[in-house]
């Protein structure tokens, strides 16, 4: 059973700082990786997707990197924002298109 | 992007009573929908596959019969909460994959914006 794990669970950094979310899976055998934001009281927003052949994608101030053989992911975010505060929630994909998601990692940017 | 609405957005109901949830994606056809629940701080959990045509697959522990779905068109599929009780008050998402034209977005997931459901 696919197990997904996220760290750290809660993140404060003061704005400006660049950081790096944790992902980890244990089986490798997925189709794809999804990076999400959620914002308190509302839904997700796909911010990456990695497919299981790519090793990484980049939007904007994100960075996600895939290591399927080790069941790494991470989520990089440069010059974060108070924006940025979230929750953040990887995802893998496994048979017939299922979401497997982490417990999330709360972000906090502090002015 | 692709889009995905759900309808409501918050409701509340009295125990015993039914509740409908409906989701749509707005800008392309899914055969397949997706339904989560999330409780507070915590992750999301899959409860069941919503097929277009075909009976929806329950994730092992969710009762097919308390929660009914149905897929009626290639955007729509709704969510029945039967004789709700407060253990089932929860933050219901619907998600579905659109299949891109290019490899670099196949299967990505597009999710709902929730529905808060509240069972007094």
């Amino acid at each position: 059973k696919q197990e997904v794990t996220q760290i750290p669970a809660a993140l404060s950094v003061p704005e400006g700082e660049n950081l790096v979310l944790n992902c980890s899976f244990t089986d490798s055998a997925i189709y794809n990786l999804q990076w999400f934001r959620q914002d308190p009281g509302k839904g997700l927003t796909s911010l990456l997707l990695i497919q299981s052949s790519q090793r990484e994608q980049t939007s904007g101030r994100l960075n996600a990197s895939l290591d399927k053989s080790s069941g790494r992911s991470t989520l990089y975010i440069a010059a974060s924002q108070p924006g940025d505060s979230a929750t953040y929630l990887c995802a893998v994909m496994g048979g017939a298109q299922k979401l497997v998601f982490g417990q999330g990692t709360r972000l906090t940017i502090n002015p | 992007g692709a889009v995905v609405s759900q309808h409501p957005s918050w409701v509340i109901c009295k125990s015993g009573t039914s509740v409908k949830i409906e989701c749509r994606s707005l800008d392309f056809q899914a055969t397949t929908m997706f339904w989560y629940r999330q409780f507070p701080k915590q992750s999301l959990m899959l409860m069941a596959t919503s097929n277009e045509g075909s009976k929806a697959t329950y994730e092992q522990g969710v009762e097919k019969d308390k929660f009914l779905i149905n897929h009626a068109s290639l955007t729509l599929s709704t969510l029945t909460v039967t004789s709700a009780h407060p253990e089932d008050s929860s933050f219901y998402i619907c998600s579905a994959p659109k299949t891109g034209t290019s490899a670099r977005s196949y299967n990505e997931q597009f999710f709902g914006p929730g529905t808060r459901l509240t069972v007094l």
